[in-house]
């Protein structure tokens, strides 16, 4: 099985762009979609991204996902960072039968 | 609109066993796949079991299998996760959530989860 390795915690300023990894142990970061969820405190998360890149209908453009195989992650940005964007932020993949979150990664913005 | 809301979370001592419950509803409940979710107090996300729209095919994390069986009943438009041999390390808010399809194509991410159901394992 692999895992997802995120970094514990990113701030940023209003404004600014934050960018958040997301680092596959073992197999093909291309192998299987990575999607990205946001999670406030005391609720339940929310997708931001989808199949690597993909926004869901209600997210805003500000949000923008990749990957990059050469260092085998995927990549969350947010431009335009707003106060309410502070959230964990989750990234989350698959091999067959078996899912995997990422760690989580605090975003702090001040 | 779709509402996922779980229960039969509690307080239950080491080595005890609990039944989780989430009744599902706004939507074609055995077209989906359903997984549950965990998150311990402070922590991460961490995925323990899925179930196959019909029930035919399950699959759990290494932390839960042997003790876990999910289970759902399309009649009455609920899922299950039975838990066994209970450890502190269950501990958690437990969600059910719910696998995004688009014309029948499985998307492989939730796009609805439930508030969760606490479970407190403490003697």
């Amino acid at each position: 099985n692999f895992m997802l390795t995120q970094p514990l915690s990113v701030s940023e300023s209003p404004g600014k762009t934050v960018t958040i990894s997301c680092t596959r142990t073992s197999g093909s970061i291309a192998s299987n979609y990575v999607q990205w969820y946001q999670q406030r405190p005391g609720s339940s998360p929310t997708i931001v991204i989808f199949q690597d890149s993909q926004r869901p209908s209600g997210v805003p453009d500000r949000f923008s996902g990749s990957i990059d195989i050469s260092s085998n992650s995927a990549s969350l940005a947010i431009s335009g960072l707003k106060t309410e964007d502070e959230a964990d932020y989750y990234c989350q993949s698959y091999d067959r039968s078996l899912w995997v979150f990422g760690g989580g990664t605090k975003l702090t913005v001040l | 609109e779709v509402q996922l809301v779980e229960s039969g979370g509690g307080v239950v001592q080491p080595g005890g066993s609990l039944r989780l419950s989430c009744a599902a509803s706004g939507f074609t409940f055995d077209d989906y796949d359903m997984h549950w979710v965990r998150q311990a107090p402070g922590k991460g996300l961490e995925w323990v079991s899925l179930i196959s729209g019909d029930g035919s095919k399950t699959s759990y994390a290494d932390s839960v299998k042997g003790r876990f069986t999910i289970s759902r009943d399309n009649i009455k438009n609920s899922l299950y996760l039975q838990m066994t041999s209970l450890t502190t390390e269950d501990t958690a808010l437990y969600y059910c959530a719910k696998v995004a399809t688009i014309f029948g194509v499985v998307l492989n991410y939730f796009d609805f989860w439930g508030q969760g159901t606490l479970v407190t394992v403490s003697s």
